[in-house]
């Protein structure tokens, strides 16, 4: 079946610009994880979503930066006014949502997005 | 301190050889799962193998095994009969309990290791 997707791939941006990043997970999970990536960095976590809503944002680095999945499936990531920094690869991944540590996450080919 | 120590910044290894990927771990947790990734230069994380903190046999899919050590936290990845297609960076990274003892299931990163197969 098909797996995660992520549009756009690339985003390019001016500073202080408002960006959105769209993540359609692998249909029928309910779990879905957003991620940033810095350049030889790991992965970092940014926020999760059981359903609709947010039940971890914890990872989010300030106030700019917000998400959403108003149906449960399709989640959003928004970004406001855009700074330098924000530039990484953003990364979503979703899992079934069962209990148990071993219910693997499944990532999407992430959105590059560069603020000038 | 580190959740996650991926120590080899970059390994080489000759194509049909075995090689080790090491990774440690800090938790205090008792239960925990652990997972490698590997990341091709496409950029897509692929998930590889899961090992869980109380299974009392090391994870194997295909060429790939974990070698886990509870007591020495670590869990190394090993790939035998490396493949061209094998060069990648790769991952280790751990799911944890929340306070309450569920899990929200989020993923913590090491630094990961560039893996080079040579011909």
């Amino acid at each position: 079946g098909a797996g995660v997707s992520q549009t756009p791939s690339n985003k390019v941006t001016e500073k202080g610009k408002y960006v959105e990043l769209r993540c359609d997970p692998i249909s029928g999970h309910t779990a879905l994880y957003w991620y940033r990536q810095s350049l030889g960095q790991g992965p970092e976590f940014l926020i999760y979503f059981q359903g609709t809503g947010a039940a971890d944002d914890s990872g989010l680095p300030n106030d700019r930066f917000f998400a959403v999945r108003p149906e449960g499936s399709v989640s959003t990531l928004k970004i406001q006014r855009t700074e330098r920094g924000d530039s990484a690869v953003y990364l979503c991944a979703s899992r079934l949502g069962l209990a148990g540590f071993g219910d693997t996450q499944y990532f999407g080919p992430g959105t590059r997005l560069t603020v000038l | 301190a580190q959740k996650i120590t991926q120590t080899q910044p970059g390994m080489f290894v000759q194509e049909k050889e075995a090689v080790t990927l090491d990774c440690t771990y800090d938790t205090s947790d008792q239960s925990y799962g652990l997972f490698w990734y590997k990341q091709p230069s496409s950029g897509e994380m692929i998930f590889l193998i899961y090992q869980g903190s109380y299974d009392e046999q090391n994870a194997t899919e295909g060429r790939y095994s974990l070698n886990f050590q509870k007591a020495r936290k670590s869990a190394n990845l090993v790939i035998s009969a490396s493949q061209l297609g094998d060069s990648a960076m790769y991952f280790c990274a751990m799911r944890e309990a929340n306070a309450g003892g569920t899990s929200y299931g989020k993923l913590t990163f090491g630094q990961g290791t560039i893996l080079t197969v040579h011909p």
